[in-house]
């Protein structure tokens, strides 16, 4: 099947500093991608979706100068938490569709603690 | 999307089959029901979807009601490795931004050796 890949699968930075987070389609083009957030024991939040060649949507209550999007390319979105504090460790996920397809493919997740 | 209900947790014995409900009440005639699990510390995995009539494939089996309110997820001959989150979800089947998932709390299944 189609595989979603992150980078890095975990994570560990100092308050204050930035994080990035890449997401790639391994063997298709995804014109769009989705953030997902998972905090421990609660389920999936869509943070943002991500456009190739345009600005991402981000959902409510979403921070987009904190969290930004950026998909450069047919297979590459990023994920940059900026000033990244301890309330923003969690774990983060992506998803990507394959083009005229019906399912969902995720990545691996990202784990990124803030100490 | 139309909202879901599912158990919070369930039990299963390995080499059984584990049947996962979920009630979907509200759902339109243009949505599909579909299901993914997660592993823990994993991303999310793709199962099975439907529109209305039951579906199989090397991992489950998905049967729908007729008046579709309601689905089972049915994994035949549960495995120790499919212990994991079931989320059952329904959304319209079409591109772009439609592809994003809302997903609920799930149910934690727990197979048992």
């Amino acid at each position: 099947g189609a595989v979603v890949s992150q980078h890095p699968s975990r994570v560990i930075c100092k308050s204050g500093t930035s994080v990035k987070i890449e997401c790639r389609s391994l063997d298709f083009q995804a014109t769009t991608m989705f953030w997902y957030r998972q905090f421990p024991k609660q389920s999936l939040m869509l943070m943002a979706t991500s456009n190739e060649g345009s600005k991402a949507t981000y959902e409510q209550g979403v921070e987009k100068d904190k969290f930004l999007i950026n998909h450069a390319s047919l297979t590459l979105s990023t994920l940059t938490v900026t000033s990244a504090h301890p309330e923003d460790s969690s774990f983060y996920i992506c998803s990507a569709n394959i083009p005229g397809g019906t399912e969902a493919f995720f990545g691996q997740g990202t784990r990124l603690t803030v100490v | 999307d139309a909202k879901t209900t599912q158990p919070p947790s369930m039990d299963c014995a390995e080499g059984r089959a584990a049947n996962l409900p979920c009630n979907h009440s509200t759902i339109s005639g243009n949505e599909y029901v579909y299901w993914y699990r997660q592993i823990h510390s994993q991303g999310p995995q793709y199962i099975i979807h439907g529109l209305k009539n039951n579906e199989t494939n090397e991992m489950a089996s998905l049967i729908i009601t007729e008046d579709r309110k309601s689905s089972t997820l049915i994994l035949p001959h549960a495995t120790l490795r499919d212990t994991a989150v079931y989320y059952c979800i329904v959304r319209v089947s079409s591109g772009g931004s439609n592809y994003k998932l809302t997903f609920g709390k799930g149910t934690l299944l727990t197979v048992n050796p």
